[in-house]
């Protein structure tokens, strides 16, 4: 176990809906990492929180936001849902800068 | 912007015998290159890394190489055992980010008893 929990586990929506991902970091750890996860590929790094503000975006639209809290869980929001938003969600939080960063077990998430 | 290739896509070897995938990337300020390994219904898990200023990095029965000049790096499992069958994954990133990572496209590796 990673100590980085992700909640829910799976979940389906329709296309145009919202959604909220939830992850909660290992204790001590100040910065978080979300990754999108699509079938048979590679995360794709969406974007980092450090100490509450974003901290880097990768080449995803405005649409997806996130959130840190000052317990460092954090939230990742996706709006106006597309089928292609259907993938695996992972968070991945760390401590101090240059240490390893531990993944949760992800968010299924389905889109119809 | 930064690309990583990996290949194969899958890999099938008999218990013991060896395993290599090898990495590409673009990006020659990448200076931080993992590997993890990813189960079925879990998230990856990080099994060993390397930094640019290091060629070769081994722990017990899992290696890693690193050539700079030809921007490619290459991760080696000696003595593979069924439990090594899984999703490997190599990544690249710049400056100490262990998180602000690339990612390849994951090879399946399958250990046949």
């Amino acid at each position: 176990e990673t100590g980085v929990t992700q909640s829910p586990t799976h979940l389906i929506k329709t296309r145009g809906q919202q959604v909220t991902l939830r992850c909660s970091s290992q204790s001590g750890h100040n910065t978080v990492s979300w990754y999108q996860q699509a079938l048979g590929q590679g995360p794709q790094f969406i974007f980092q929180y450090y100490r509450e503000e974003e901290n880097g975006r990768g080449n995803f639209p405005p649409r997806f936001s996130g959130l840190q809290f000052p317990n460092y869980s954090s939230e990742l929001n996706v709006n106006a849902l597309e089928l292609d938003d259907s993938a695996l969600y992972l968070c991945a939080s760390r401590g101090r800068e240059n240490t390893e960063a531990f993944f949760g077990q992800g968010t299924r998430l389905t889109v119809v | 912007g930064e690309n990583v290739e990996q290949h194969p896509s899958t890999l099938s070897v008999q218990e013991g015998d060896s395993a290599v995938i090898k990495c590409t990337y673009s990006d020659s300020a990448s200076n931080y290159f993992p590997w993890y390994k990813q189960e079925l219904g879990k998230g990856p898990q990080l099994i060993i890394d390397i930094r640019s200023n290091v060629g070769e990095k081994k722990d017990q029965r899992i290696a890693v190489t690193l050539n700079k000049t030809a921007k490619h790096f290459s991760l080696h499992i000696t003595e593979t055992q069924p439990e090594d069958s899984a999703v490997y994954f190599c990544a690249a990133s710049k400056g100490y980010n262990t998180d602000k990572l690339i990612f390849g496209t994951g090879t399946r590796l399958q250990v046949f008893p």
